[in-house]
């Protein structure tokens, strides 16, 4: 079964400041790791994915993650946030398998200040 | 279809009342989720669709929700004598495989009254 736990509901940073978004995940296999993002009014978007290879993975609008088997961790990180950053982050695995299904955690809300 | 279409958009039923909720995946998806997301939470996991596999039902809050897909097309979710506490938005989505992204559809806006 699988699990993840995203600390901090809301995270507050200036424009410019770094973001770390923290996401810990609990698996009994292997796992498959993502983080989506949705914009206010908007669908659900892909921003990274982790299967294998190479443990740190970058994505989208300048965000990228390490995946750190030692700490079952999958933080998510931009050097300098940007306004349009605002949104809501969510962290899911899911196992090498396939018959894993996706969980998703509870998600962060991300405010990004002048 | 060129993404996941979910219908109707919005409903608004009475407490008591059954609703079906309708999700087309991308053809060739073998992989159906459905996602429940209330006001301000994050995704609700309910229940997954992946091939000719037995659907895992773990996250179906209670017996008043069923769901069904006919093979590797439209999936409906059920919602019987619904209650205030159902009001949400339900969401599909769907994957070629395990470790590729998902697509979401819009999702359903349920009100419950």
């Amino acid at each position: 079964a699988q699990s993840v736990t995203q600390l901090g509901s809301h995270v507050s940073v200036s424009e410019g400041a770094l973001v770390l978004l923290r996401c810990n995940y609990s698996s009994s296999v292997p796992p498959y790791l993502f983080w989506y993002v949705q914009y206010p009014n908007q669908g659900l978007q892909l921003l990274l994915k982790y299967t294998t290879g190479a443990t740190l993975v970058k994505g989208i609008n300048g965000f990228e993650a390490e995946f750190k088997k030692s700490e079952t961790s999958f933080h998510l990180t931009k050097p300098s946030a940007h306004m349009s950053d605002a949104a809501e982050y969510f962290c899911a695995v899911s196992g090498q398998g396939g018959s894993e299904k996706l969980v998703f955690g509870k998600g962060t809300k991300l405010t990004v200040n002048p | 279809g060129a993404g996941v279409s979910q219908s109707p958009s919005n409903k608004v039923t009475e407490k008591g009342k059954d609703v079906e909720l309708r999700c087309d995946p991308i053809s060739g998806h073998t992989a159906l989720y459905w996602y429940r997301q209330r006001l301000g939470q994050g995704l609700e996991f309910l229940i997954y669709f992946q091939g000719n596999s037995a659907p895992d039902k773990s996250g179906l809050p209670s017996d008043r929700f069923s769901a069904e897909r006919t093979g590797e097309s439209v999936s409906t979710l059920t919602i019987q004598r619904t209650q205030q506490e159902d009001s949400a938005v339900y969401l599909c989505a769907s994957t070629r495989s395990t470790g590729e992204k998902l697509f979401f559809g819009s999702g359903t806006q349920l009100s419950v009254l």
